[in-house]
């Protein structure tokens, strides 16, 4: 089945621990991206990546880092979260970029730090 | 990306169709229509797309404005699982890179169905 997966989809942590979110896709897209979703804000970009080793920024990516390293992996990794990055976090793979292909969003990952 | 616009919520009955409108005024050419919505406690889930001509598939069509400053998405015949927000957005076809490209979801359509 095509689809894209999170891990972990619930965590629980503390400001300062380091922490990876994992995402992964089996469709061989060339793009995926992070997204981050907060109530009355909707959802906003973090990362992006055009192919492998190729990313930039999005709308917000202060206190965030990614890497491309192979095509089905896209971690989001937060080197030392603190409690405004308490969110509702969508990893999303399309075949390219622009507007010809959907995006296909992983189930989500609910992260509260403390 | 251009803005949309759309109403804040819509109530239809279990069994019938559904339109939802989007209104687009401010278009461009390589922009395409999408088309997503989630449900509660779900990830965002793709819908359809289009560029010009009206478009089907299995789970909804989308009806253009010959000028594309409008356009609808159709849903034959609602279920209880229809019952999410829905975004019109429009993505540009020519996109190449160079700062944020995320899809921008406003505040949707809240659509409620009627058993």
């Amino acid at each position: 089945e095509a689809q894209v997966t999170q891990n972990p989809r619930y965590l629980i942590t503390v400001t300062g621990k380091k922490l990876t979110v994992t995402c992964s896709q089996n469709m061989n897209h060339e793009y995926m991206s992070w997204y981050r979703q907060d109530p009355g804000l909707g959802l906003r970009q973090i990362y992006y990546s055009m192919n492998v080793e190729v990313t930039d920024k999005g709308d917000v990516p202060e206190g965030y880092k990614v890497s491309r390293k192979e095509k089905r992996n896209f971690p989001l990794i937060l080197e030392s979260p603190s409690p405004n990055q308490t969110s509702l976090y969508f990893c999303a793979s399309s075949p390219s970029m622009g507007g010809r292909n959907e995006q296909f969003f992983g189930p989500g990952t609910r992260l509260t730090v403390l | 990306d251009a803005k949309t616009t759309q109403p804040n919520s819509m109530e239809s009955n279990e069994e019938e169709p559904v339109h939802l409108p989007c209104n687009h005024s401010t278009i461009s050419g390589t922009d395409y229509i999408h088309w997503y919505r989630q449900l509660p406690s779900q990830g965002p889930e793709y819908v359809i797309h289009g560029l010009t001509s009206n478009v089907n598939n299995r789970m909804a069509s989308l009806a253009i404005a010959e000028d594309r400053k409008s356009s609808t998405l159709i849903l034959h015949r609602a279920t209880l699982r229809d019952a999410a927000v829905y975004y019109c957005i429009l993505r540009d076809a020519l996109y190449s890179g160079g700062g944020a490209d995320g899809l921008t979801f406003g505040k949707g359509t809240h659509l409620i169905i009627q058993p």
